[in-house]
């Protein structure tokens, strides 16, 4: 069956240090998605891109967070520089297209700031 | 905005027990999702709801959908420790991409 991979599964970091998460969809899924997650809560969109191109990043913490999907494919979120806040899973999904029913998460990726 | 409501948030019962877990959306939307989650796991995905009426069942769980009422139900039935899990519900609107809106969580144990 085929999986979405992220990678790393964990990662420790100092505060104000930089941090990148990867994230590569299954072939042919169109639409990706980072979600964050904190400890005892739902997920929360962070970013949704289409192909390439960001379709919503309203929720994004610009001023730290960039994603990035150069051609269409896999993606990569980075933080800089990490806040404590910033300890949570973060979750990337893909679908074939936004018409589609199902969704497919990845492993995730556990960040833990110190 | 859209507000996804789940309850209960926490739920202990006990095994052989029946419950049910309710999701309430604030938007109209036709599509409802129902996940589970292991402690420091991804979701893995139980239900897709995708018309008003819709039920579907896997083993001791069955899922229900009203789009009118903007409520859908997860049902327990004769609960085993095996289902301890979180449950999350979630709702996607094509005004916001469709991507999922959670709700947040019902933190399920089952003792003996």
């Amino acid at each position: 069956e085929a999986e979405v991979a992220q990678s790393p599964r964990y990662k420790i970091t100092e505060k104000s240090q930089a941090v990148a998460f990867w994230c590569d969809p299954i072939s042919g899924h169109a639409t990706l998605y980072w979600y964050r997650q904190i400890l005892g809560q739902g997920p929360e969109l962070l970013v949704q891109f289409q192909d390439e191109s960001v379709v919503d990043d309203s929720q994004l913490p610009k001023d730290r967070f960039s994603a990035e999907r150069l051609k269409g494919v896999d993606s990569t979120l980075k933080i800089q520089p990490a806040e404590l806040g910033d300890s949570a899973m973060y979750l990337c999904a893909s679908r074939r297209n936004v018409a589609a029913g199902g969704y497919t998460f990845g492993s995730g990726t556990r960040l833990t700031v110190v | 905005e859209l507000k996804v409501e789940q309850n209960p948030l926490f739920l202990s019962m006990q095994e052989g027990k029946n419950y049910t877990i309710y999701c309430n959306y604030s938007t109209t939307s036709d599509r409802l999702y129902w996940y589970r989650q292991d402690p420091g796991k991804s979701l893995e995905s139980l239900f897709v709801l995708l018309s008003n009426g819709a039920v579907k069942q896997e083993g001791r769980l069955m899922a229900s959908l009203d789009t009118k009422a903007r409520l859908s139900t997860l049902h327990i039935t004769a609960a085993v420790h095996d289902l301890s899990a979180t449950y999350f519900c979630a709702v996607d609107l094509s005004n916001s991409g469709y991507a999922l809106n959670f709700g947040k969580g019902t933190s399920l144990l089952v003792t003996p």
